[in-house]
């Protein structure tokens, strides 16, 4: 079945280190989306790509980088610069034929 | 970056009571979307709402994308456990180009069985 894959459900990593985020889509998608939710706050964008080697910041993308080497990968890497990493992530894609996304199930991080 | 005005922020009801939610914009949007999200899980595409004055159901939600093209709201009738959850307005900016959609902030809805 198509969908969406996040991985891990659960990342702890000690302050200071930088941590990837995965996420992978066999839906054929060519937009991808990364939000951060944080409890009241809803969804917040941090970064999207529309096509394959070529993306765009979102409205809080300090702190944050990614890359877009493949049509099926879109993967986040929290930086120690940014300031509060603590969240819930979220990836998302979106076919050319309307502006539905398909959302991943998320990734909890959680820096101690 | 910009937010639709979504409301209630929370409601607890009854089991069996119907349930209405509503978003607002000062653009203009040529999509409205609904997403529900459960615990710890990412959102599910609920309702999508492409024409103005549109109405549409799944099962015992109902949606509508307002005439003006400015509002979307949602209901759901007899409400049952299951449907605790938070639940997202989402719209597409008519004079975008970007795909990005612009989210409320979340109806949080808990049900006392």
């Amino acid at each position: 079945d198509g969908g969406i894959t996040q991985s891990p459900k659960y990342l702890f990593r000690k302050e200071g280190q930088n941590v990837t985020l995965s996420c992978e889509q066999n839906l054929n998608h060519d937009a991808m989306y990364w939000y951060r939710q944080d409890p009241g706050q809803g969804l917040r964008l941090i970064y999207y790509s529309q096509i394959v080697n070529d993306f765009q910041k979102g409205d809080i993308a300090e702190g944050y980088s990614v890359s877009r080497e493949k049509k099926e990968s879109f993967p986040l890497t929290v930086t120690s610069a940014q300031k509060n990493p603590t969240a819930f992530y979220l990836c998302a894609s979106r076919s050319g034929v309307d502006y539905g996304y398909t959302f991943g199930s998320g990734t909890r991080l959680t820096v101690v | 970056g910009q937010q639709l005005n979504q409301s209630p922020q929370s409601m607890f009801i009854q089991e069996g009571e119907d349930v209405s939610m509503n978003c607002t914009s000062s653009s203009i949007f040529n999509t409205w979307l609904w997403y529900k999200q459960d615990p710890g899980e990412g959102p599910v595409l609920l309702i999508a709402l492409y024409k103005a004055g549109e109405l549409t159901s799944n099962g015992r939600l109902t949606a509508q994308f307002g005439i003006t093209r400015k509002d979307s709201f949602l209901n759901i009738s007899a409400s049952i456990p299951s449907d605790v959850g938070i639940y997202f307005c989402a719209g597409h900016k008519f004079s975008s180009n970007t795909g990005k959609l612009i989210f409320g902030q979340g109806t949080t809805l808990q049900v006392k069985p």
